[in-house]
Formats: structure tokens, sequence, C-alpha cells
């Protein structure tokens, strides 16, 4: 069954730390890798990744994807209260007919000024 | 250029009632889908659709109607509320399920009593 699992479940940190997050997954025909952002509302889009080893990058966070090892992280440097947010990950496949994303459950970080 | 929209943001149901959720894209995707988001279970794909006309069950259909009849229009039926049902349920739409990002609506916190 195709999965994709994040870790840490929730991250406290202080201004100006760096965080790291995880997401491995185990999906059929991959293609690509999606993070997302989600404050108190809907989940906005930040990278989609879908070669290993390149980089993509926005500001303060950026984001990578090994294929080899199945798996990316996102980094968030100079974190802000801002930051705070779940970070979910996503990837989409076709799983016994079904078209779908299948997200992990989350990081929750929280970013004390 | 609105994106996906949601309605109603905040709904009470009574157990046994029914309602219809709404959800409305003008970006011309193809494939839209409904997700339903509960603590520490991650986004869980209700039902999606890969164009007018053609519906498929996702991971937890049960309970749950839908159907699309313009490219536009993907509304969600509850058919009789249940506690269970109590969650917040997202619309999503993209160009197609590989290679592309999904666009959420901002959600309808349901609560059933």
């Amino acid at each position: 069954e195709d999965k994709v699992v994040q870790s840490p479940l929730s991250l406290v940190v202080h201004e100006g730390d760096t965080v790291t997050l995880n997401c491995s997954y185990e999906v059929t025909n991959f293609r690509s890798l999606l993070w997302y952002k989600q404050e108190k509302k809907a989940p906005t889009f930040l990278f989609m990744l879908t070669s290993s080893g390149i980089e993509k990058k926005s500001g303060r966070l950026s984001s990578i994807l090994d294929k080899k090892e199945l798996f990316s992280i996102l980094n968030i440097t100079a974190t802000q209260t801002g930051d705070s947010a779940i970070y979910l990950c996503a990837a989409p496949t076709r799983d016994s007919g079904t078209y779908k994303y299948i997200f992990g459950t989350g990081t929750r970080l929280k970013v004390l000024a | 250029n609105a994106g996906v929209t949601q309605t109603p943001k905040f709904q009470v149901l009574k157990t046994g009632q029914s309602m219809t959720l709404q959800c409305a894209q003008d970006m011309n995707h193809e494939y839209m889908s409904w997700y339903r988001q509960d603590p520490g279970m991650g986004l869980r794909l209700i039902h999606y659709s890969v164009g007018a006309g053609i519906t498929d069950q996702g991971e937890v259909p049960n309970g749950y109607n839908v159907s699309r009849s313009t490219t536009e229009d993907f509304p969600l039926r509850l058919l009789s509320a249940a506690p269970s049902q109590t969650s917040v349920y997202f619309c999503a739409s993209s160009y197609s399920v590989v290679g592309t990002e999904a666009f959420f609506g901002q959600g309808t916190r349901l609560t059933v009593v």
C-alpha cells in the first residue's frame, strides 16, 4: 500500500533557529512530491519536486528530493513566528485504479518569539 | 481569479440531516477531489473526479455522494449525517493528478451533533 510518512510529528523552536522536516514515501509509479503549508485554513503550495538532488528554494525555505532513498526534506532557515503551521507532504499516485494525492499526517511547527 | 471556492465555511447538523457542500473552480481543471481532515489522520480522500460525468470513490466514501455535471462544480452530499462525519472538509482541484499541484478551497468545518 502506498504511503507517505512525515517526521517529526511536532516541533517547537525559537525564532532564528533552522529546522529540517522529513518526508519519506513508498509510492508506486512515483512521479513527484509536493510540500504544502497549512495555517488555519487551506493548505497552500510550497514546492513540487520531481528530480533527485535538485534543490528548490523560495526565500528561507528550501527542499530537496532523494529518489534513491525515497525521502524529501524541507528546510526553513532563520525561522519566524509566521512560519508556525502544519507542513504537509504529498505524492500523487494511481493506487488500485484510484487517482489521488497521498498526504502525510503533517509536521506541526511552532516558532516561539 | 477566484481559484477554488468552497461553501459553507461552518455548519452544524443534527444526526440524520442531509446537506450539500459546494465546490467550484474557475481554472478549467479536470481533476477535482474531496478530502476530510481529522486530527492525527492527515487528509483522506473521500471522492474524486477526473472530468465532467466521471466520479470515483476514494479511501473513505461511505455516507457521501458526489456528482460532476460540469467541469467547474463538484458538490459533496452527506446523505444522513452521523457524528463520525464531524471533520474539516476540503475540496481541491488540479489540472491533472500527475505532475501538477493541487489547489485547495478554504475548508468547511462540519459538526454533527
